[in-house]
């Protein structure tokens, strides 16, 4: 049960686009469609914002979307946006029936 | 409204035991399947357990596996965590998460209770 491999921290300009990667293996990124993207601010329990690889919540911003190619999963944030700065987190159902998640990336909005 | 509100934590010795509760609302608890996932401080996610809507199906983190036991009451719609042989490494904020438009995330979260383990 090894965790996702995420980049520490992002960063962009408002209005900017940044895409986070989610990197797994063939036992679970790469063998389910069954990713899904969390945002946290300081002190707040983690928000849902993508599931199942690329599916929105309702009521979450069509400027989240994602994606998956093989084993990697992204998360693309477009127009930048103060509020968007927080941690997020991908996490993948796994082969063992078990789910695992990434180590977490810091984004920062310049 | 969908609400989780977790209780039961607290400060414990290592090897002691302590007990979460997840009280939910706003939904047919008995039909949702259930888990506890656990952040330690300044650390990231870490799925802890799993539980099938009627309590069959059970899955545990190898990290607690043989030491925590999720349990569920339908009729009291309360998720359960026993927290046995409680390591410094188990000190968390514990949530409990409920699945939404999928069964395969987490779309619903409560606020989260902190077990602190220190001699």
């Amino acid at each position: 049960q090894s965790a996702l491999t995420q980049p520490a921290s992002v960063s962009g300009s408002p209005g900017q686009s940044i895409t986070i990667s989610c990197t797994g293996t063939s036992s679970d990124v790469g063998g389910y469609n069954y990713v899904s993207w969390y945002q946290q601010h300081p002190g707040r329990a983690p928000k849902l914002m993508i599931y199942d690889v690329s599916k929105r919540p309702s009521g979450v911003s069509n400027r989240f979307s994602g994606s998956k190619s093989g084993n990697t999963a992204s998360l693309t944030i477009s127009g930048l946006q103060a509020e968007d700065e927080a941690d997020y987190y991908c996490s993948s159902y796994t082969s063992s029936s078990t789910w695992v998640f990434g180590g977490g990336t810091k984004l920062t909005v310049l | 409204e969908v609400q989780l509100v977790e209780s039961g934590g607290g400060l414990v010795q290592p090897g002691g035991s302590l007990r979460l509760s997840c009280a939910a609302s706003g939904f047919t608890f008995s039909s949702y399947e259930m888990n506890w996932v656990r952040q330690a401080p300044g650390k990231g996610l870490e799925w802890v357990s799993y539980i099938s809507s009627g309590g069959s199906t059970i899955y545990y983190a190898d990290s607690v596996k043989g030491r925590f036991t999720i349990s569920r009451d339908n009729a009291k719609n309360s998720l359960y965590l026993q927290m046995n042989s409680l390591r410094v490494e188990d000190t968390a904020v514990y949530y409990c998460a409920a699945p939404g438009d999928s069964w395969y995330s987490f779309d619903y979260w409560g606020q989260g209770t902190l077990v602190t383990v220190s001699s």
